[in-house]
């Protein structure tokens, strides 16, 4: 069965630092895709960056960037100079191949905390 | 977050009352999802539909029903409201072509607490 595991429940970081919040999967399928989504306290669901199973680069988008090693299953997202507004809750997820239904599956989340 | 809607915002119930969560997308997408969000937890999927007129169960589908009226809307119904229900309900549907397909869009969520 899939499963997404976000090891650290807290981080701190002082802002303009960067951080790695960590994030390992398990799935026998060759196609799947992995993504990270922001949550702020306001609630909301927040698409942050997208990695597909065989795409050779890591992604980036502006100051995130996700550092993708498929032989070790981690997908963990990069943020660098942090600022005060990334304090928020982060959930790595992985998406099942479109012919299973295409879900989500979420991990348990990080909550980051962005020190002045 | 463009393109998926959600009513209610927010919903007091007492156990057993029913109710239905509607969601509706303008993407013209065919995928549909319903997740809970639990305190301190990740989403977890309720139903979801592939196609308009199919669904089928997710992870946590007891105590709930869906509907896939057309390919805008997907409904989620509480026939008898229990305590266990009190949640975070996010709809989301994946966004299509280009760079932006595999994305998934969130509705805003519905915070419903059952009393």
């Amino acid at each position: 069965a899939q499963k997404i595991t976000q090891t650290q429940p807290g981080m701190f970081v002082q802002e303009k630092e960067a951080v790695t919040l960590d994030c390992t999967y398990d799935t026998s399928d060759p196609s799947y895709g992995l993504f990270w989504y922001k949550q702020p306290s306001s609630g909301e669901m927040i698409f942050l960056i997208y990695q597909g199973s065989y795409d050779q680069q890591n992604a980036t988008e502006g100051r995130y960037s996700l550092n993708f090693q498929k032989a070790r299953k981690s997908a963990n997202l990069v943020i660098s100079a942090s600022q005060l507004g990334d304090s928020a809750m982060y959930f790595c997820a992985m998406r099942e191949p479109y012919n299973q239904g295409g879900k989500l599956i979420f991990g348990q989340g990080t909550e980051l905390s962005v020190k002045p | 977050n463009a393109g998926v809607t959600q009513t209610p915002k927010f919903q007091v119930l007492k156990t057993g009352q029913s109710m239905t969560l509607q969601c509706a997308q303008d993407m013209n997408h065919n995928s549909m999802y319903w997740y809970r969000q639990d305190p301190g937890m990740g989403l977890r999927l309720i139903y979801y539909s592939a196609s308009e007129g199919t669904t089928d169960k997710g992870e946590v589908p007891n105590g709930y029903n869906v509907s896939r009226l057309n390919k805008r809307e997907f409904s989620l119904r509480l026939e008898s409201a229990a305590p266990s229900q009190t949640s975070v309900y996010f709809c989301a549907s994946p966004l299509s072509g280009s760079v932006a397909y595999n994305e998934q869009f969130f509705g805003p969520g519905t915070r419903l607490t059952v009393l």
